[in-house]
């Protein structure tokens, strides 16, 4: 399968563990984004890579939050001191780079803080 | 408009029905609209991505209009089947050089055999 995929699919944790979700986009896709879909909402965008450099972030994205793809490839997205508010799907999609380009999604993966 | 809207929220049809839906989008600024179909458990998978006012598209039984003056857009499906039962979402890219895609909430669509 050459999809983007996201690891874990669900994720269940208790109010202020700290938690780490993984997302492989198609290779040679040079753009990777994160966005996130709460209940009723449609997906918001948090954060946007360039290869390994991070060029645009979400105030959504509080200082909780940090993203990295550290070799250009997999990324990851680690939430800190999780609260109830952050249960949602995150959702990951890369891109070629070309104008105009489909940015292809991941199946996400569903966080439930208790 | 401000925010990328969709209606209606959710929609039955039978099976052989067509059926239509909307999304409206900030036409400021405007740049490239994107249709997604979302199946539960499974990846969004890209429908159409349309930039150009009257532009037109069709893959299959569905198909979309652009009226990028106006802000909006229209997403039909002809002779629905059980398997077009999905959540479709557009989203507007705002600006040459953009980035992030701003989402609508979507159209829940059950076909019903």
């Amino acid at each position: 399968d050459t999809g983007v995929s996201q690891d874990p699919r669900h994720k269940i944790t208790k109010r202020g563990q700290n938690v780490t979700f993984r997302c492989d986009p198609i290779s040679e896709h040079n753009r990777l984004y994160w966005y996130r879909q709460t209940l009723g909402q449609g997906p918001e965008f948090l954060t946007y890579f360039q290869n390994e450099a991070q060029l645009e972030k979400s105030r959504l994205l509080s200082d909780r939050f940090s993203a990295e793809r550290p070799k250009g490839s997999f990324s990851t997205l680690e939430i800190q001191r999780t609260e109830q508010g952050d249960s949602a799907m995150y959702l990951c999609a890369s891109s070629s780079g070309l104008a105009l380009e489909t940015q292809y999604f991941g199946p996400g993966t569903r966080l439930l803080v208790l | 408009i401000l925010n990328v809207e969709q209606s209606p929220q959710s929609l039955h049809v039978q099976e052989g029905d067509s059926t239509n839906f909307t999304c409206s989008f900030p036409s400021s600024n405007f740049y490239a609209l994107h249709w997604y179909r979302w199946e539960t458990a499974k990846s969004p998978e890209a429908l159409f991505v349309m930039t150009l006012n009257g532009d037109e598209k069709k893959k299959g039984r569905i198909s979309a209009t652009l009226n990028t003056k106006e802000g909006y857009s229209y997403l039909y499906i002809k002779g629905s089947q059980p398997e077009d039962s999905a959540t479709y979402l557009c989203a507007s890219l705002r600006g040459r050089g953009a980035n992030n895609l701003f989402f609508g909430t979507g159209t829940r669509l059950t076909v019903i055999p």
